[in-house]
């Protein structure tokens, strides 16, 4: 099956730094990224849709200037976590979508924990 | 408002047991309806994916039903094996857009 992977997996960093998180479709050419956050034992909170090449779509609530998300190709996608804060210590997880409506292939995660 | 709603919250089941997952949803417009397994830490990995026309559909040990007119869905799981223990979501995707209304989850633990 299709594989999505992300970058890092795992990330500890002080408050005020900026993280960014890469999302890969390794077999595939994703037409659509997905970026959710997930706090334990909850389930995925979708922050925003991206398109290779334009804006992304935020959900309501999610600051746009705060979570910079960058679809550079169609097989890699970024989000950036600027100045983080410990309240953004998370559960991260990136999807991608070949065509829509199609299966969408989730990445591993990333945990960012904020010190 | 559209929501969806699975049942029961947790749930443990000997090993090599049946087990049935419910998810309700109050979704329109209704696009597709999927169930995912997501191990602890872990993306979730789908299981299925159905329409509005289909009514099952299997993956191996997984049976997924829908029911479009009460608005149910439900995964049931045969013969259950310790590596089934994960969270599993259903998924219930709007037309005309993206747009995608999670469940919260039903945590399954699988003893021996």
């Amino acid at each position: 099956g299709a594989v999505v992977s992300q970058h890092p997996s795992w990330v500890i960093c002080k408050s005020g730094t900026s993280v960014k998180i890469e999302c890969r479709s390794l077999d595939f050419q994703a037409t659509t990224m997905f970026w959710y956050r997930q706090f334990p034992k909850k389930s995925l909170m979708l922050m925003a849709t991206s398109n290779e090449g334009s804006k992304a779509t935020y959900e309501q609530g999610v600051e746009k200037d705060k979570f910079l998300i960058n679809h550079a190709s169609l097989t890699l996608s970024t989000l950036t976590v600027t100045s983080a804060h410990p309240e953004d210590s998370s559960f991260y997880i990136c999807s991608a979508e070949q065509l829509a409506g199609e299966t969408q292939y989730f990445g591993p995660g990333t945990r960012l924990l904020v010190l | 408002k559209n929501q969806v709603e699975q049942s029961p919250q947790s749930l443990i089941i000997l090993e090599g047991k049946n087990c049935t997952l419910q998810c309700n949803y109050t979704v329109s417009p209704f696009s597709n309806l999927r169930w995912y397994k997501q191990d602890t830490g872990r993306g979730p990995v789908s299981l299925t994916i159905m329409t509005f026309s289909e009514n099952t559909k299997s993956n191996g040990r997984y049976t997924a039903t829908l029911d479009a007119d009460t608005k149910q869905s439900s995964l049931h799981i045969t013969a259950s094996q310790l590596s089934d223990s994960a969270s599993y979501i259903c998924v219930v995707w709007l037309t005309g857009g993206f747009k995608t209304i999670f469940g919260a989850g039903t945590r399954l633990f699988v003893k021996a």
